[in-house]
């Protein structure tokens, strides 16, 4: 596609339900980040794989979260036991090099997470 | 201490008024640094990056000074298209980009 892709747009889910994220970045992008937005907030950051490498985490906020992108093209942003402090939109962003241009990234439009 | 740091506004200006947002960082060996727009319910995207010896792209000018660790952006002629929030955000190392918490803009006719 031509651009990155999030889904689901929207999910809903009950405290203590597991979630799956997915995000299809631009096509031939080497990196990819996970962020996460709360209400009235900026982006904070979670997680960046570079290729199928993931190689920073330090952002997860708990061992509840986990991210994988298995063939160094599609992630999953995976929470387990959903919190009601989980509730925030997750943006995924990809950029072309792995050489550090990592400043022009292209967001998706989010999945945005409410945990009742 | 947040290591972006920006005032959250909002920012209350009518059409064609010139408004200037500032932002301040703490981690001095941040090596890049840029302004990204977000729209409400909408993805970040960049607006421009910051270099030392300023820049600028139509109305929109940014100024970077390291010593004190502040960014500034500048908008002139405000449009009512240019409501949005603005994110400072700044490079460090190997890192990811670090977000501020973004300042809003709300153009009035």
């Amino acid at each position: 596609g031509a651009g990155v892709s999030q889904s689901p747009r929207y999910k809903v889910a009950k405290r203590g339900q597991d979630v799956a994220l997915r995000c299809d970045p631009i096509s031939g992008h080497v990196s990819l980040f996970w962020y996460q937005q709360a209400l009235g907030q900026g982006p904070e950051f979670l997680t960046y794989f570079q290729n199928e490498a993931q190689l920073d985490k330090s952002g997860l906020p708990s061992d509840r979260f986990f991210a994988e992108r298995p063939e160094g093209s599609v992630s999953t942003l995976k929470i387990q036991r959903t919190q009601q402090e989980d509730s925030a939109v997750y943006l995924c962003a990809s950029s072309w090099h792995g050489d550090r241009d990592n400043e022009k990234l292209f967001f998706g439009s989010g999945t945005q997470l409410s945990v009742l | 201490r947040k290591e972006v740091e920006q005032d959250p506004g909002p920012f209350n200006v009518p059409e064609g008024a010139t408004v200037a947002f500032n932002c301040t960082y703490s981690n001095s060996a941040s090596q890049s640094f840029f302004w990204y727009r977000q729209d409400c319910r909408k993805e970040p995207k960049l607006l421009m990056s910051v270099y030392s010896s300023g820049n600028e792209d139509g109305r929109f000018t940014a100024q970077l000074n390291r010593a004190s660790q502040y960014i500034s952006l500048l908008i002139r002629d405000s449009k009512l298209s240019d409501s949005a929030t603005y994110l400072c955000v700044v490079l460090t190392g190997r890192r990811a980009l670090t977000f501020g918490s973004g300042t809003r803009l709300q153009v009035q006719p």
